[in-house]
């Protein structure tokens, strides 16, 4: 198991564009998790899917969307690109238990380094 | 508002001395924390939960709520220890992750 993958590695984008990057869950993980961490900072969560469907959003503006797939996998997308949007964005997946509860650990992936000129 | 608040950015230990990297959270409930390491060139890691209570690699960490703080704690620190540690916590009823600005450990030989 390959845990979770991202790509791409990098991408540089000029203000006003869109991006798209994707990630695909660690295996048996049905949750997908996305976090920006900007330079010198902590990852900042922007948004959850399960079920296809966005679950939890932090404060993040409208620019910044999602979907989930049926095999768990994900995309975020962001509008309108700002110089303020470079950062490392991150993927996190989890699971959810027999019991009905979330597992407690997220599982990160590498990151995607996205750089707006 | 800032929950969760690492007040070293950076911190240098010798090998063999004890190492304790703070951390303080702002949340009136009941809140679950974390600790997560980030080792040179690898991708982040959870590296201990405070509901479990164990020792991870020698670190600690005791859930202090009058004093709202969680800190990592190890009695000798060891050169594989330098790494990025953020704490975080995660919200009753929620499952995203609130990050600290992390501390930089570096264990010097």
């Amino acid at each position: 198991d390959a845990g979770v993958t991202q790509s791409p590695t990098h991408l540089i984008k000029t203000r006003g564009q869109q991006v798209t990057l994707r990630c695909s869950p660690k295996s048996g993980h049905d949750t997908v998790s996305w976090y920006q961490q900007a330079l010198g900072q902590g990852p900042q969560f922007i948004f959850q899917y399960y079920e296809e469907e966005e679950r939890q959003r932090g404060n993040f503006p409208d620019r910044f969307s999602g979907h989930q797939f049926p095999n768990y996998s994900s995309e975020l997308n962001v509008n309108a690109l700002l110089l303020g949007d470079s950062a490392l964005y991150l993927c996190a997946s989890s699971f959810l238990t027999s019991g009905g509860a979330r597992s407690y650990e997220q599982y990160f992936g590498p990151g995607t380094r996205l750089t707006v000129t | 508002a800032q929950r969760v608040t690492q007040p070293e950015k950076l911190l240098s230990v010798f090998k063999g001395a004890p190492v304790e990297l703070k951390c303080n959270y702002s949340y009136s409930g009941s809140p679950e924390l974390f600790w997560y390491v980030q080792y040179s060139r690898q991708r982040l890691q959870l590296l201990l939960r405070h509901i479990s209570r164990e020792s991870i690699k020698g670190f600690t960490a005791d859930l202090n709520k009058g004093e709202t703080s969680f800190h990592l704690k190890k009695p000798f620190a060891q050169e594989e220890d330098s790494a990025m540690y953020y704490c975080a916590l995660i919200e009753a009823g929620a499952n995203n992750l609130f990050f600290g600005t992390g501390t930089r450990l570096t264990v010097i030989p």
